[in-house]
């Protein structure tokens, strides 16, 4: 059975700083990993999507990595702003999407 | 496209109540995926449609429960009884295909007093 985890639960850091994401899968028959975002009181929006094959993706200030072997991707965040607060979540996609639980991150002016 | 688009946004019943939740996916999607989400459980995949047939209900909690697609623009999620406990968010999400980028609605916060 697939399981998806996320460290750290919680991240506040102050503006400007880089920082990163990790999530970790026990399954690594997976066909791709995505990174969600989520305000609160909304909806999931796609971040970026991964497939098996590939190593990275980068969309803006964000980029993600996958390592399949180790079942593990982080999701690096350049540069950060109070807009980017917001709950992450990685789901891993093997049959059905497995959500991670998510890092909610505060990012402080 | 308006993207995933659920209805309706919130929904207050009393227990024992029968409660549908409404989804229109993005036109051309193939997929179709239920959600709820909760503090405890996080997001937890109930059901899913490939081409309007139901391919995995496992997630599905009890009978009580029940999901369908008639047509490739239109699902309903039932819940009859309803109970507190169904108390959640609950997220439709739509794709090309089963593994393809999954889009969400803006979900339906459920209450049930």
């Amino acid at each position: 059975k697939q399981e998806v985890t996320q460290i750290p639960a919680a991240l506040s850091v102050p503006e400007g700083e880089n920082l990163v994401l990790n999530c970790s899968f026990t399954d690594s028959a997976i066909y791709n990993l995505q990174w969600f975002r989520q305000d609160p009181g909304k909806g999931l929006t796609s971040l970026l999507l991964i497939q098996s094959s590939q190593r990275e993706q980068t969309s803006g200030r964000l980029n993600a990595s996958l390592d399949k072997s180790s079942g593990r991707s982080t999701l690096y965040i350049a540069a950060s702003q109070p807009g980017d607060s917001a709950t992450y979540l990685c789901a891993v996609e093997g049959g059905k999407l497995i959500f991670g639980q998510g890092t909610e991150l505060s990012v402080k002016p | 496209d308006a993207g995933v688009i659920q209805s309706p946004r919130h929904e207050v019943t009393e227990m024992g109540q029968e409660v549908t939740l409404r989804c229109k996916p993005i036109s051309g999607h193939n997929s179709l995926f239920w959600y709820r989400q909760t503090m405890m459980r996080g997001l937890e995949l109930l059901i899913y449609f490939n081409n309007n047939v139901p391919i995995d209900d496992s997630g599905m909690p009890e009978d009580r429960f029940s999901a369908k697609m008639p047509n490739a623009s239109f699902s309903t999620l039932k819940i009859q009884p309803s109970e507190p406990r169904d108390s959640a968010v609950y997220f439709c999400a739509s794709s090309f295909g089963v593994s393809d980028e999954a889009f969400f609605g803006q979900g339906t916060r459920l209450t049930v007093v």
